[in-house]
């Protein structure tokens, strides 16, 4: 497909399960960003790559969560011991470019911790 | 750090007229100025963006305004239809890094037919 790809679409995990989302981004792109998107809110940023490299990842909230990006391509985020608040829609960006560039978003993941 | 604030929250017009949504930052070295659109069960997509050395941008029923002196810019769509239905988002990159885009909260249109 041309766009960037999120898997799982949706995931339900039980308190303190670990969980692992995926994010396939455009060939080609330099950038890839996570976003956090609460309901009836704007997304918020996690995390930053340029290739492989995370650039920033002053967005995640606590230790639990962990991003890589080790080829430069797809990217993994991983939530240890989720919590109820982890709950959310979790967003993959990508963009060509890096700065001022437009972010090319997936459809996101859904993460209902119960 | 950077603040992006969004006016109004919800909006709701009648079929054939005109949207106004505006956005205010706080960071007076912002350059770059995007709006997304995001339909339900969807990530947002850019819709329309605008830098800092114009100040309008048209495309078709959508055009942005800019005014740095005052840190802010508009959204205008202008011959509503229903598909234009869904939550609009503005967003500033934060001067310090580049990378960060900020996101206002959002703007609920609805296109009552």
């Amino acid at each position: 497909g041309a766009g960037v790809s999120q898997s799982p679409r949706y995931k339900v995990a039980k308190r303190g399960q670990d969980v692992a989302l995926r994010c396939d981004p455009i060939s080609g792109h330099v950038s890839l960003f996570w976003y956090q998107q609460a309901l009836g809110q704007g997304p918020e940023f996690l995390t930053y790559f340029q290739n492989e490299a995370q650039l920033d990842k002053s967005g995640l909230p606590s230790d639990r969560f962990f991003a890589e990006r080790p080829e430069g391509s797809v990217s993994t985020l991983k939530i240890q011991r989720t919590q109820q608040e982890d709950s959310a829609v979790y967003l993959c960006a990508s963009s060509p470019g890096t700065g001022e560039s437009p972010l090319h978003f997936g459809n996101g993941t859904r993460l209902t911790v119960t | 750090g950077e603040n992006v604030e969004q006016h109004p929250s919800t909006l709701s017009v009648q079929e054939g007229d005109s949207a106004v949504i505006k956005c205010t930052y706080s960071d007076s070295a912002s350059n770059y100025f995007p709006w997304y659109k995001q339909e339900l069960g969807k990530g947002p997509q850019l819709i329309i963006d605008i830098r800092s050395n114009v100040g309008e941008k048209k495309d078709q029923r959508i055009a942005v305004t800019l005014n740095k002196t005052a840190k802010h810019f508009s959204l205008h769509i202008t011959e509503t239809q229903p598909e234009d239905s869904a939550v609009y988002f503005c967003a500033a990159p934060r001067a310090t890094s580049y990378d960060k885009v900020i996101f206002g909260p959002g703007t609920s249109l609805s296109v009552i037919p």
